[in-house]
């Protein structure tokens, strides 16, 4: 069973522009993660955020986390034609059990 | 540093054959997880491995599937007999013992037809 859902589904924008990404979940969870999957490719570790903090930054990625709503958003900032790709949420609720969600598709069109 | 080694990369059988993947995690890590991915699909765990002890399998159908991990290193995913309802890509990943960032292979694509 997929612990998280992303929304939106699928997701297309203009390079230059932000991106956000949704994820719930339904249980509690020690950590959250984001991943990326390029067209028949592997899975990416992009970032992690753990359950006692509520925002995260790496790059242009900005990651928030409320566990009161059991939910959290990915926003990739200033897009490039190179992220096109499948973005998963991911979450750990405990001996490191990663659980994925069932992903939204992003379109950056150059 | 050498990331995590699937073989084959693809695969294709009849119903009710037999089939064997085979993952060689990153040096080091003691968790080792199967995934098996439906086009248009997240990721299913199937199996989660702690050195060659299973954590979890509760999502792995037993009557057909089989996993085992010798010597706590490399990994075989067995389905037997196949199922058109098999056709995915398996996704093997490793992590450190500390975790928990998962480090994906390129993933095995199994059609079954």
């Amino acid at each position: 069973s997929q612990q998280g859902e992303e929304d939106p589904q699928a997701l297309s924008i203009q390079e230059g522009e932000n991106a956000t990404m949704n994820c719930s979940y339904k249980t509690s969870i020690n950590n959250l993660q984001w991943y990326r999957q390029n067209s028949g490719r592997g899975l990416v570790h992009l970032i992690l955020i753990r359950s006692n903090e509520r925002e995260k930054h790496s790059g242009r990625l900005r990651v928030t986390l409320d566990t009161s709503k059991k939910s959290s958003s990915l926003l990739i900032t200033a897009s490039r034609a190179a992220d096109t790709a499948s973005y998963f949420c991911a979450t750990d609720a405990g001996y490191q059990k990663v659980t994925f969600g069932t992903g939204t598709k992003l379109q950056v069109i150059p | 540093e050498a990331g995590v080694a699937q073989s084959p990369r693809y695969k294709i059988i009849e119903k009710r054959q037999s089939v064997a993947f085979w993952c060689n995690p990153i040096s080091g890590h003691a968790t080792l997880y199967w995934y098996q991915q439906i086009l248009g699909q997240g990721p299913k765990l199937l199996i989660q491995f702690q050195n060659n002890g299973v954590v979890d399998d509760s999502q792995l159908p037993k009557d057909r599937f089989s996993a085992e991990r010798l010597k706590g290193v490399d990994s075989t995913l067995k389905i037997q007999p196949a199922k058109l309802e098999d056709s995915a890509v398996y996704l093997c990943a490793s992590s450190f013992p500390q975790g928990p960032e998962a480090f994906f292979g390129q993933g095995t694509r199994l059609t079954v037809v």
